[in-house]
């Protein structure tokens, strides 16, 4: 059973850069069977897919934000982690980790979810 | 870019029926995926692959699809499933995550 926790500031100032590190329990995040990813939630709006990391190492992110955004693993710590740069108040969500699973070469949606971390943009 | 449609609000008495429908172009060729979202909470997967249900979730819950319209159907409603739903897809380069707008459930 997997577990998801995630951390980091629950303020950013705008134009900086938003940091927030996802820490995986349960197996190891070096796993073929699993893949990453995190999902944001304006307040009252609905979730937004923001990107995804796979054990091959490959990245996807959502075209609205891909040229802002970078997600990685730290294996060592058995985290990946999301950053997000140049914010603005439009940023402001909670922000979820997810896992989903792999199986002969195929992935499916997120069915290990963390709790969520607010994080707001203002000054 | 790709997008999921839900209608916004489904209201049905205890005991009735259900349904939330969810369309998009690549439905036909990619699998539904439906989360059950309650305030303040993360979203929980109820229906995987079109029609699967988690373990662990009611058998009322099931998923049904037809071209390029997904439904969940909630059986025997009860109140603790007023909730916010959202289907969810990939995209047909399944490199990409969609989720619908989401539809409350209201339960009369």
């Amino acid at each position: 059973q997997l577990q998801l926790q995630e951390s980091g500031p629950g303020l950013v100032k705008p134009s900086e850069t938003l940091s927030l590190t996802c820490t995986v329990s349960g197996d190891s995040i070096s796993s073929s069977a699993y893949y990453w990813g995190w999902i944001r939630q304006p307040p009252g709006k609905a979730l937004e897919w923001v990107g995804s990391v796979y054990s091959s190492g490959s990245t996807y992110y959502t075209s609205s934000l891909k040229s802002r955004i970078t997600i990685s693993v730290d294996t060592s710590k058995n985290q990946f982690s999301l950053r997000l740069s140049s914010v603005t108040v439009a940023d402001t969500a909670v922000y979820y980790c997810a896992s989903g699973a792999c199986t002969g070469g195929n992935c499916y949606s997120f069915d290990y979810w963390g709790q969520g971390t607010l994080v707001t943009v203002s000054s | 870019s790709y997008e999921l449609t839900q209608p916004p609000s489904v209201s049905v008495s205890p005991g009735q029926t259900a349904r939330i429908t969810c369309s998009g172009d690549a439905l036909p060729k990619q699998y539904s995926y439906w989360f059950q979202q309650k305030p303040g909470q993360a979203p929980v997967m109820v229906i995987y692959k079109d029609t699967e249900r988690p373990s662990g979730i009611p058998e009322r819950f099931s998923g049904s699809s037809s071209g390029t319209i997904v439904t969940l159907t909630i059986n025997g409603v009860q109140a603790e499933d007023e909730a916010d739903y959202y289907c969810q897809s990939p995209d047909s380069t399944r490199t990409s995550w969609v989720f619908g707008g989401g539809t409350k459930l209201t339960v009369l």
